[in-house]
This record gives C-alpha cells, sequence and structure tokens, in this order.
C-alpha cells in the first residue's frame, strides 16, 4: 500500500515553454502533497505544500508563478513548471501523506526528470 | 532553527563488512526520524522510521537504527553490506511548521561498496 506514482518519468522540452508533472496516489488519499527539488548529487529541496482543494504555500525563494501546483482532487496534484529555462533542469520528486501514514510520515513518487534545452 | 547533520558524505567500504552512517539532527521536542535511500534516478524508498516506542529500529534489508536521545543521534548500521546497497542514503526529520508536518533533509551520504 501507500504507492505514489508520477508521468512523466522524463522530460525533455524547449526554452520558453511550460511542462505539467503530475503526482498520483494510487491506493490512498492524499490530504497533503508535496513537491521537492533536487540538484545532481544534493540533497532534495522542499518548493511547496499543498493541501486539496487550497492554495499550495511556497518555501522562501520559490517562485509560485514559475511553479504552479493545482491539487484538485485526493489523488492527483500537479506541478506545472511555465515559461522553463534550462536552469530549471532539475529531478522533480512529490510526496504526499495521507491515509495510513498519519500526519508524520510521508511517501515519495519515482521522481521525474526535466531536460529543458 | 532544526536540522539535519549527515557528517560523511561519501563513505567507501569493502563488501561483506559493516557499516555505519551518521545522522544527527537538532531538536527541543519529539521528532519523528526516517532513514531513505535513493538508487540512481530514482524516488525514495523507506528503509525505516522512529516515531515512538523501542530506540532500535530494524528496517528492510538488513539495516537497523537506534534512536539515541541524549546525543541527538539515528545512525543507521548494516553488519554486513553487499554491492546493491551502493546508492545515496538520507537522513530525515519530519517536524510540525504552521501546523503541517514537514521534512527537514540531511544533505546525504553516499555509500559505495567494494568488492
Amino acid at each position: 500500500g501507500a504507492v505514489v506514482s508520477q508521468h512523466p518519468s522524463w522530460v525533455i522540452c524547449k526554452s520558453g515553454t511550460s511542462v505539467k508533472i503530475e503526482c498520483r496516489s494510487l491506493d490512498f488519499q492524499a490530504t497533503t502533497m508535496f513537491w521537492y527539488r533536487q540538484f545532481p548529487k544534493q540533497s532534495l529541496m522542499l518548493m511547496a505544500t499543498s493541501n486539496e482543494g487550497s492554495k499550495a504555500t511556497y518555501e522562501q525563494g520559490v517562485e509560485k508563478d514559475k511553479f504552479l501546483i493545482n491539487h484538485a482532487s485526493l489523488t492527483l496534484s500537479t506541478l506545472t513548471v511555465t515559461s522553463a529555462h534550462p536552469e530549471d533542469s532539475s529531478f522533480y520528486i512529490c510526496s504526499a501523506r495521507g491515509g495510513l501514514a498519519g500526519s508524520y510520515e510521508q511517501y515519495f513518487g519515482p521522481g521525474t526528470r526535466l531536460t529543458v534545452t | 532553527a532544526q536540522s539535519v547533520t549527515q557528517l560523511d558524505s561519501q563513505v567507501p567500504v569493502f563488501e561483506e563488512a559493516p557499516v555505519e552512517l551518521r545522522c544527527n539532527y537538532s531538536s527541543s521536542v519529539s521528532v519523528y526520524l526516517f532513514w531513505y535511500v535513493q538508487y540512481p534516478n530514482q524516488g525514495l524508498q523507506l528503509l525505516l522510521k522512529y516515531l515512538s516506542g523501542s530506540t532500535l529500529v530494524k528496517g528492510i534489508n538488513g539495516f537497523e537504527a537506534e534512536f539515541n536521545k541524549s546525543q541527538t543521534s539515528f545512525h543507521l548500521r548494516k553488519p554486513s553490506v553487499h554491492i546493491s546497497d551502493t546508492a545515496e542514503y538520507f537522513c530525515a526529520v519530519s517536524r510540525s511548521t504552521s501546523g503541517t508536518y514537514k521534512y527537514i533533509f540531511g544533505t546525504g551520504t553516499r555509500l559505495k561498496v567494494l568488492a
């Protein structure tokens, strides 16, 4: 149980275009979802926290107009990277919390590698 | 501010040798601690967690960790490593921020198992 999927697993896009990444909780209802960014050989950096039906809360330094997050249902959150540039190339990982996990634990998706050319 | 410190950025060890990956945290309140493993180009896989109860926690793949409140540590151990254990390991603390529990990750330790 507690499986989180992400789609796509990797994507290449041209500079200036927008890319949408989906995060789904497959077997539980995710009251809260988190989006992380990971640069090569570095740790995960929390970008934002989203609760179903409400606006996302962004961490300091993260551009909310650049990284649009929608948590439309208890099983789906999306991250849209708008007007992507090469510096947005990174590994994006989502996680979800809810169901039997209680308040403390998150379940992680497999990640999406974004390359902007 | 709460932090998580993984002192060793890289740990090389020979196959079948024991290993310890260190994690220290700073906190004055109850903490919930986790160890995750990440293989190249993959997400995080939970190895083990400490929420409450016994301070010795056993996880998957033969890993275990001991919660030491007085030393604010949660070191990860394995008595005999395999080549397949080569990966990045992250320690994380779950703490409440404005009513929402969020993770604080350590910087990671790259375990390289040598034949």
